[in-house]
């Protein structure tokens, strides 16, 4: 039962324009969504996340937007730069006791130069 | 701050032998995690403790992993035997406190063990 789908592998794009990272999530009652970024042999590193009672949330190239009705969000990047590549994982999490974080699959972006 | 730091990085062991790994949270983070994250996947919540209590352990294989966090600081996760499957990174992660999970968690660097 995978309740948070990064339906995307990989993604490319060219430095300078938009990345867009797309995830689906199933269960209508998680309270927070978040994004991580992970290189090599690194653990995963806290991105940016937004509230399930907001729509948007922007932190400096970085913005979330979520669409509740569609059980959808997307982190979008502008400008993409080269050391944006790295890979992305859509979490979620329930608060309330056990806070445990649901992760997709992550999606590879590769930014070219 | 120092981070979340893990030990060892790699480990390669044989099926049926044991092997533990060492986790040490930031420095007043009273949340930890392990997460197991299998090649090709997204991490999953094995372990949560709330200082040395466990809040959720429903996803821990109990038959062969453990986990114990003394003290409510240094925490060591273990499995005996291990089977070909366990091999993954195993990522340690700590928290503040629940209600700053806006945040996010910290990460560690992780522990990728290799079963052959």
């Amino acid at each position: 039962d995978q309740q948070v789908k990064q339906n995307s592998p990989s993604l490319s794009v060219q430095e300078g324009r938009i990345s867009i990272l797309n995830c689906d999530y199933t269960n209508s009652m998680f309270d927070y969504f978040l994004w991580y970024k992970k290189y090599p042999a690194e653990g995963p590193t806290f991105l940016i996340s937004i509230s399930s009672i907001k729509d948007k949330n922007e932190d400096g190239r970085f913005t979330v937007f979520l669409n509740k009705s569609a059980k959808h969000l997307s982190l979008h990047i502008v400008p993409s730069q080269p050391g944006d590549s790295a890979v992305y994982f859509c979490a979620a999490l329930r608060g309330g006791g056990s806070e445990k974080l649901v992760f997709g699959k992550g999606t590879k972006l590769t930014v070219n130069p | 701050e120092a981070g979340v730091a893990q030990s060892p990085r790699y480990k390669i062991i044989e099926k049926r032998q044991s092997v533990a790994f060492w986790c040490n949270p930031i420095s007043g983070h009273a949340t930890l995690y392990w997460y197991q994250q299998i090649l090709g996947q997204g991490p999953k919540l094995l372990i949560q403790f709330q200082n040395n209590g466990v809040v959720d352990d429903s996803q821990l294989p109990k038959d062969r992993f453990s986990a114990e966090r003394l003290k409510g600081v240094d925490s060591t996760l273990k499995i005996q035997p291990a089977k070909l499957e366990d091999s993954a990174v195993y990522l340690c992660a700590s928290s503040l406190d629940p209600g700053r999970l806006f945040y996010g968690y910290t990460f560690g660097s992780g522990t990728r063990l290799t079963v052959v």
